[in-house]
């Protein structure tokens, strides 16, 4: 099973700032935390990922507490077009090796016009 | 989206039927991996490669078996289709974002699989 609690469904105002937690109390030293999304119908897509510093890029923030046991994505102004199913993923394996993700049921963020 | 296709999109068959999934990339990546995803379930690793002739089994692996003979092409086949195996279907290939010292997964369109 994943190693990560996410609410199911989320709202949020178009323009806004869009908060997503994720939960992760057992997560390991050296396990990084990533986000994926998936717009409806399609393929998974790479948001971001973040070991213990805070991380930011094009797409959105990424906020991880102190302890790691929380982290928390923001799309700082939300659009339609971010309707999607947000995956919160613990990191099973070393980068390069077998890079295996493990996915749950993730939060269906809807943004509202 | 990283070169990555599936092929067929959208199959239907009869449950006893053996059927192929194909994904192709065009970018020369090592790892490839193949997932389903169903109803609260999200998506579930069945097998992946990292390389050719190597793979390794995921979490639901049972009915399913893959090849890879040539590194742009990753092979999914079930022997003999059953209705439990009515599915969405991902291919995904593991590569390095510029800047990155990790590989991220990037995945392809999906197949959309019916068995009767």
């Amino acid at each position: 099973d994943a190693k990560t609690t996410q609410p199911t469904s989320m709202d949020c105002a178009e323009g806004r700032a869009a908060n997503l937690p994720c939960n992760h109390s057992t997560i390991s030293g050296n396990e990084y935390v990533y986000w994926y999304r998936q717009i409806h119908s399609q393929g998974p897509q790479y948001i971001i990922h973040g070991l213990k510093n805070n991380e930011t890029n094009e797409m959105a923030s990424l906020i991880i507490t102190e302890d790691r046991k929380s982290s928390t994505l923001i799309l700082p102004h939300a659009t339609l077009r971010d309707t999607a199913v947000y995956y919160c993923i613990v990191r099973v394996g070393y980068g390069g090796a077998t890079n295996k993700l493990i996915f749950g049921t993730g939060t269906l963020l809807a943004v509202q016009p | 989206d990283a070169g990555i296709t599936q092929s067929p999109r959208h199959k239907v068959t009869e449950t006893g039927t053996p059927v192929t999934l194909r994904c192709h990339q065009t970018e020369n990546h090592r790892y490839m991996y193949w997932y389903r995803q169903d109803p609260g379930h999200g998506l579930r690793l069945i097998h992946y490669s990292y390389g050719v002739k190597d793979t390794d089994k995921g979490e639901v692996s049972d009915g399913y078996s893959v090849s890879r003979s040539k590194t742009e092409d990753f092979l999914l086949t079930l022997e003999s289709a059953t209705s439990s195996q009515t599915s969405v279907y991902f291919c995904a290939i593991s590569a390095r974002l510029a800047g990155d010292s990790y590989n991220e997964q990037f995945f392809g369109p999906g197949t959309r699989l019916t068995v009767l």
